[in-house]
């Protein structure tokens, strides 16, 4: 099993829908969980951490599922600008370096017209 | 202030000639990471740094690739012997701690003919 998963999509939404997408993890043990977006070409960028009682910035929420070991992300309201490539990033795996982050290998949303 | 620099921005190389490409981290993040990024696919971790510890070289995928980090600042990461297989964008990361958020510099795009 890998240790980071997401759904690679695309997942195309219209505007103004919302969307929602899951990343499972595999160490029981992770203490950090990130969503990061990262557009055509360009670095990834932090969007948000994900916190233990969920959490909310804007029209995003992410919430974190210990007992099944995933994170969401929920965009309502989507916009034009949202479409890019979501990358799930979680603590402490195998691969991401000891103590490090292991990023998955993202979902790409495409939010049209 | 300053984010993650690398330089440099695009490197276009003959196969079998070696190549250097450098980070400089935000300063006094302890933890820096580079990752390797082929055409339309996710993060491929290579190495990571903490602090003075050890390096953790898992990510490497061959002993063509090394990678320094002198004074716990600026990182090289050298490819020997390039092949037309390690065209990627190379991506360095750093943060404060390792399970902290990681901010991406810009990366190097690099092309073996």
């Amino acid at each position: 099993r890998k240790e980071v998963e997401q759904d690679p999509g695309p997942f195309n939404v219209p505007e103004g829908a919302t969307v929602a997408f899951n990343c499972t993890y595999s160490n029981s043990a992770s203490q950090s969980f990130f969503w990061y977006r990262q557009d055509c070409r360009k670095e990834p960028k932090l969007l948000m951490s994900v916190y233990s009682s969920g959490n909310e910035d804007g029209r995003f929420t992410a919430q974190l599922n210990r007992a099944s070991q995933y994170i969401s992300l929920l965009i309502r309201d989507s916009k034009l600008s949202d479409s890019a490539t979501y990358l799930c990033v979680v603590n402490g795996s195998m691969g991401g370096g000891a103590d490090g982050l292991t990023f998955g290998k993202g979902t790409h949303l495409i939010i049209q017209p | 202030g300053a984010g993650v620099s690398q330089s440099p921005s695009n490197k276009v190389t003959e196969k079998g000639k070696d190549v250097e490409l450098r980070c400089d981290p935000i300063s006094g993040h302890t933890a820096l990471y580079w990752y390797r990024q082929s055409l339309g696919q996710g993060l491929e971790f290579l190495i990571y740094f903490q602090g003075n510890s050890a390096p953790d070289k898992s990510g490497l995928p061959s002993d063509r690739f090394s990678a320094e980090r002198t004074g716990g600042s600026v990182s090289t990461l050298t490819i020997q012997r390039t092949q037309q297989e390690d065209s990627a964008v190379y991506l360095c990361a750093s943060g404060y701690r390792g399970e902290q958020p990681q901010h991406f510099g810009d990366g190097t795009r690099l092309s073996i003919l």
